[in-house]
């Protein structure tokens, strides 16, 4: 069985620090991995996601993620935080031995300070 | 302009009713999925359906149904069989059946209460 974990439920930052969201997981074949942000009352956003190929993935609004097949890890991370950034964030894998359904972590919530 | 659409924004149920939440989408996706959000837990997938006319149980579909008679519309029932149904609800699609390096698509979600 598919699991994705996200370690932290809470992550604060200050605006113009860097952040990083934790995200690991475990499937049977090769992952499909995906980040998703979600901000209240709104469905969830696709930010980026990691197929094959450079382990450093580029994404919506200044994100990008690291994936590390040894550590099964997809950390989310952008260079510098905005105020804005402040949302939930949902780590996803999907497994095409598993018809291709999603599981999602449990979100971590990202609070960016002024 | 895409997307997904879900309707009611907000929805009430009296007990022993049986409601249920619309789901359009235009953008010519093969696969639709219903979630359940509850607070501080992830997204659960209740029912999916891969194709019209197809339709399979996902991981807590128990007093949930659901039908696929266009490709366009995936509407959820939250029958009275359902005991704890508050929740924020979220429909999905995704690309051409069996692609699955695609993102899902989300519409904006139908918060369901109890009365």
């Amino acid at each position: 069985a598919q699991s994705v974990a996200q370690p932290e439920d809470q992550v604060n930052v200050a605006e113009g620090n860097p952040l990083t969201v934790k995200c690991t997981y475990s499937v049977s074949g090769n992952p499909y991995l995906f980040w998703y942000v979600q901000y209240p009352n709104r469905g969830l956003q696709f930010l980026l996601k990691y197929i094959t190929g450079d382990n450093l993935v580029k994404g919506s609004y200044g994100f990008e993620a690291e994936f590390n097949k040894s550590q099964t890890s997809f950390h989310l991370k952008k260079p510098s935080a905005l105020v804005s950034d402040s949302a939930l964030y949902f780590c996803a894998v999907r497994d095409v031995t598993n018809a291709g359904k999603s599981t999602f972590g449990d979100g971590t919530t990202l609070t960016v300070k002024p | 302009d895409g997307g997904i659409t879900q309707s009611p924004k907000y929805l009430f149920r009296k007990e022993g009713q049986n409601v249920t939440l619309s789901c359009e989408q235009n953008l010519n996706h093969d696969a639709m999925y219903w979630y359940r959000q509850d607070p501080g837990q992830g997204l659960r997938l209740i029912y999916y359906s891969q194709i019209v006319n197809d339709f399979q149980k996902g991981d807590i579909a128990e007093g949930y149904s659901v039908s696929r008679e266009k490709k366009e519309s995936f509407p959820l029932t939250v029958t009275s069989a359902q005991k704890n149904p508050t929740a924020f609800y979220l429909c999905a699609s995704s690309g051409v059946q069996g692609v699955y390096n695609q993102p899902q698509h989300f519409g904006d979600g139908t918060r369901l209460s109890i009365l």
